[in-house]
């Protein structure tokens, strides 16, 4: 099976503009979860979808959003980018209680 | 969110075993233990997790102490592939979100 796939890789963006990243999960895993990871806070949960529903969310502001597909698939949307959105934002899929991460998005905010 | 407390680095030789250590008193009844592991420059991997019974799998082994007020990942056989940040967090039944810690960071000396 493939695993979670997310694009871009890698993202330069200015300050004030919005981005939209993207999830694939595994196939078959209903269940998609986002992170931000930077060296100064570390891995934070941002939300979680499930059947195109949002589940679960992190303390973020609300200029971080999140959709899912009826495919499963998941984007997430960063609005009014500031320099301190500047992480590697990792997505992940579940079934049975495991978790499998993607290789991130590297976000650059100038 | 019950929080977990483990050592920042530990250092082990290769081929020797390592004990992963990781307290976590005000755990619930509901919570399971959950092992992620970080290799450098990519998404955390799935270890190992268990509820109230000991644990083995291909990757590693996971021992939960009587009182689930702490619990330790063995690694059999440390390889430098197993050099990682390792993070002990709990989950609540059914969920999906993880809340990371600092992690313990491993190095694997030849």
């Amino acid at each position: 099976k493939a695993g979670v796939t997310q694009t871009p890789r890698y993202l330069i963006k200015t300050r004030g503009q919005q981005v939209t990243l993207s999830c694939s999960p595994i196939s078959g895993h209903r269940s998609v979860s986002w992170y931000q990871q930077t060296p100064g806070q570390g891995l934070q949960f941002l939300f979680e979808y499930f059947s195109e529903t949002q589940r679960n969310k992190g303390n973020f502001p609300g200029r971080f959003s999140g959709r899912q597909f009826s495919n499963s698939r998941s984007e997430m949307n960063v609005s009014t980018l500031e320099l301190g959105d500047s992480a590697l934002y990792l997505c992940a899929s579940s079934l049975l209680g495991k978790q499998f991460f993607g290789p991130g998005t590297r976000l650059t905010v100038l | 969110d019950a929080k977990t407390t483990q050592p920042n680095s530990m250092e082990s030789n290769e081929e020797e075993p390592v004990h992963l250590p990781c307290n976590h008193s005000t755990i619930s009844g509901t919570d399971y233990i959950h092992w992620y592991r970080q290799l450098p420059s990519q998404g955390p991997e799935y270890v190992i997790h268990g509820l109230t019974s000991n644990v083995n799998n291909r990757m590693a082994s996971l021992a939960i102490a009587e009182d689930r007020k702490s619990s330790t990942l063995i690694l059999h056989r440390a390889t430098l592939r197993d050099a990682a940040v390792y993070y002990c967090i709990l989950v609540q039944t059914g969920a999906n979100n993880l809340f990371f810690g600092t992690g313990t960071r491993l190095t694997v000396i030849p």
